[in-house]
């Protein structure tokens, strides 16, 4: 049972560069997430998606987009990487948006 | 807006009883839940109540809730050093969207 699977588990990056974090979930979930986390800050969401073919905005979208490719994956991408964005990432899926949150290990980006 | 706010620190003993404080502000969440989340790792769903309880116990974990203070606490008996880890409190936004957590607090168990 794989659950939530996010790769890559850590990435550098300069300033300005771009890159793609990919999450996938094998337990057929409608829902799925993307949260940042900061020292003395929790989780922030950044984008979800409440059902196969919507996203949304959550807390702090700035510099993010989203894609929900299909049920299984939602992925996170930055356009133009900032030091500001690096951070812990997680991205979470749940059956309905009313039930617990399933979370992948979390991607450690660190963008120089 | 939606807000979850916690204490950062708690430091107990080995066999002690810990207990972790959340207060949320959105009235018409259904699920309260809490995480654990180990050094280095991600979060796992240690326990949630539904809003219409007032207590769950589930072996060493108690969790309370006080719906007209919107209060949740959890309870570990008997705290090992193994469950020194982040605790969140997190509660469902509006309409079901997405968990609101917590800042996390980081509980330490010394032997």
């Amino acid at each position: 049972n794989a659950g939530v699977t996010q790769t890559p588990k850590f990435q550098v990056l300069k300033t300005g560069q771009s890159m793609t974090l990919q999450c996938a979930q094998d337990m057929n979930h409608n829902s799925m997430y993307w949260y940042r986390q900061d020292p003395g800050m929790g989780l922030r969401l950044i984008y979800y998606s409440a059902s196969e073919g919507t996203t949304d905005k959550g807390e702090v979208p700035n510099g993010y987009n989203v894609s929900r490719l299909n049920k299984r994956e939602f992925s996170l991408r930055l356009e133009s990487a900032a030091p500001s964005q690096t951070s812990v990432y997680f991205c979470a899926s749940s059956a309905g948006t009313n039930t617990e949150a399933f979370f992948g290990q979390g991607t450690r980006l660190t963008v120089v | 807006g939606e807000d979850v706010e916690q204490s950062l620190f708690l430091s107990v003993r080995e066999g002690d009883s810990s207990v972790i404080n959340c207060t949320y502000t959105d009235s018409s969440s259904t699920y309260l839940y809490w995480y654990k989340q180990e050094p280095g790792a991600g979060l796992q769903l240690l326990t949630y109540i539904f809003s219409n309880m007032d207590m769950k116990q589930d072996q060493r974990l108690t969790v309370l809730l006080n719906k007209k203070d919107k209060h949740l606490s959890l309870r570990i008996a008997d705290t090992q050093t193994g469950d020194s880890a982040i605790y969140f409190c997190a509660e469902r936004g509006q309409a079901g969207t997405a968990l609101i957590f917590g800042k996390g607090t980081t509980l330490s168990v010394s032997s």
